[in-house]
């Protein structure tokens, strides 16, 4: 099993504010990096799939960035709102095998 | 969009007891996948399978089995549950293994085995 750390474990942020925490990875035979978010009572949403060393994807007011050299990807939210709360889950993807992250929660307080 | 189901939600067993969690999904997708969340790990790949009848072992298949009769369902099978397989246990699929738009997931059953 492939060692994928995110950091930090949990994080409460006011509405309104910007945060960002970090996916770190094996950086040899990458093949691509998924972030996920999984809301409370709801499957697991597939937000971004990132191949390129220095891509950057943006959904809405969440966007990524990926370093594969260094092995660490950056997810963004900016402007967080209520329906952010949930667990984000980065998946680093090796001989088509997904080895996911414990995941950051993000709960964002009205 | 695409919708997978997975037969329970809940799931109470007494140890020793045999237990066949399905998953079921609608978009003729060729891959399947079997994971299972426990609380501060990531999701662990139990098994996959890239085709009807195919298999393949993720990282956790010990305890576990698995079967690929339809394309659209994939079931696990947990032959003499343990204490120790408590746990949440999430089905996936995708179009292709490496395809660009991520995994689709169930809303999982937590198993409890008691």
């Amino acid at each position: 099993i492939l060692n994928v750390e995110q950091s930090p474990q949990s994080l409460h942020v006011q509405e309104g504010d910007s945060t960002n925490f970090t996916c770190s990875f094996p950086s040899s035979n990458f093949y691509a990096l998924h972030w996920y978010r999984w809301e409370t009572a709801k499957s697991p949403e597939a937000l971004f799939v990132m191949t390129l060393n220095g891509d950057e994807k943006k959904k809405g007011r969440i966007s990524a960035t990926l370093n594969t050299k260094e092995g660490y990807s950056y997810l963004y939210i900016k402007g967080s709102q209520p329906e952010d709360s949930a667990t984000y889950l980065c998946a680093f993807m090796n001989d088509y095998k997904l080895s996911f992250g414990a995941g950051t929660t993000v709960t964002v307080r009205a | 969009d695409v919708k997978v189901t997975q037969s329970s939600r809940y799931l109470v067993k007494r140890t020793g007891e045999k237990v066949f969690l399905e998953c079921v999904q609608d978009m003729d997708h060729e891959n399947m996948f079997w994971y299972r969340q426990d609380p501060g790990l990531g999701l662990r790949l139990i098994y996959f399978s890239y085709d009807v009848k195919m298999k393949e072992k993720g990282d956790i298949p010990e305890g576990y089995s698995v079967s690929r009769e339809k394309k659209e369902r994939f079931s696990l099978i947990l032959e003499s549950t343990s204490t120790n397989q408590t746990s949440m246990y999430l089905c996936a699929s995708s179009p292709g293994l490496a395809a660009p738009s991520g995994q689709y997931f169930g809303p999982g059953t937590r198993l409890t085995v008691t």
